[in-house]
């Protein structure tokens, strides 16, 4: 079973929408993660969190909110979806500095 | 402001030969440094990594060269193999304000060629 899992894998929305992707790993991290991944952009960092009352934004925070619904669920939400946030969304935990586990990846397109 | 740059989007290699594959970085409080690799359809990987107090690190067929100096560190993958063909990222790690993160570059997608 995956340590990182992410749900939906795949979504397809319209503008205005409000949606939300849900991360839950079993590997009993503090640490949790949302990047985004944009083609000629890497990987920017979203939200993260360093236990289930600390949240803290990321560089691009705009436009995205999170929850911490315990140690092991973290939840990104689009409250109202735009195009240009159309890209791949990764969770990722991490129990230390440095090294951090990628989920597989949610593909969200906003038409 | 891409503190992280990875200034080539492709490389392309023949198998059995070395794969160079390049970041320079701009922030000299960065304190250890990451190669992730990753495949399509699925997350980043964690491949190899470097203490900033060190200067070169080896795994297998995997070593990453750190230049301080110069800012500047390099994945070597020797023999490139068919398997090896990904999108790599470099990250840095440095403690922030508001605790540690990993910045990342753009990535270089690598193809190793029969």
């Amino acid at each position: 079973d995956a340590d990182v899992t992410q749900t939906p894998r795949n979504r397809i929305t319209k503008t205005g929408k409000r949606i939300m992707l849900e991360c839950s790993q079993t590997k009993g991290h503090d640490r949790m993660y949302w990047y985004r991944q944009d083609p000629g952009l890497g990987l920017r960092l979203i939200y993260y969190s360093f236990d289930v009352k600390d949240i803290n934004k990321g560089e691009i925070s705009d436009g995205y909110s999170v929850s911490r619904q315990a140690q092991a669920k973290f939840s990104l939400s689009l409250e109202s979806a735009i195009p240009n946030q159309t890209a791949l969304y990764f969770c990722a935990t991490s129990d230390r500095p440095g090294q951090i586990f990628f989920g597989p990846g949610t593909r969200l397109t906003v038409l | 402001d891409q503190q992280v740059k990875q200034n080539s989007p492709s490389l392309s290699v023949q198998e059995g030969r070395i794969s160079i594959l390049n970041c320079d970085y701009t922030n000299s409080m960065f304190d250890y440094f990451l190669w992730y690799k990753k495949y399509p359809a699925e997350g980043p990987t964690f491949l190899i990594s470097i203490s900033s107090i060190k200067d070169k690190n080896e795994d297998g067929r995997f070593t990453v060269f750190l230049n301080k100096s110069a800012k500047h560190l390099s994945l070597h993958i020797v023999p490139s193999q068919p398997g090896d063909s990904a999108v790599y990222f470099c990250a840095a790690h440095a403690f922030t304000g508001g605790g540690n993160k990993l910045t990342f570059g753009t990535g270089t997608q690598l193809k190793v060629e029969l």
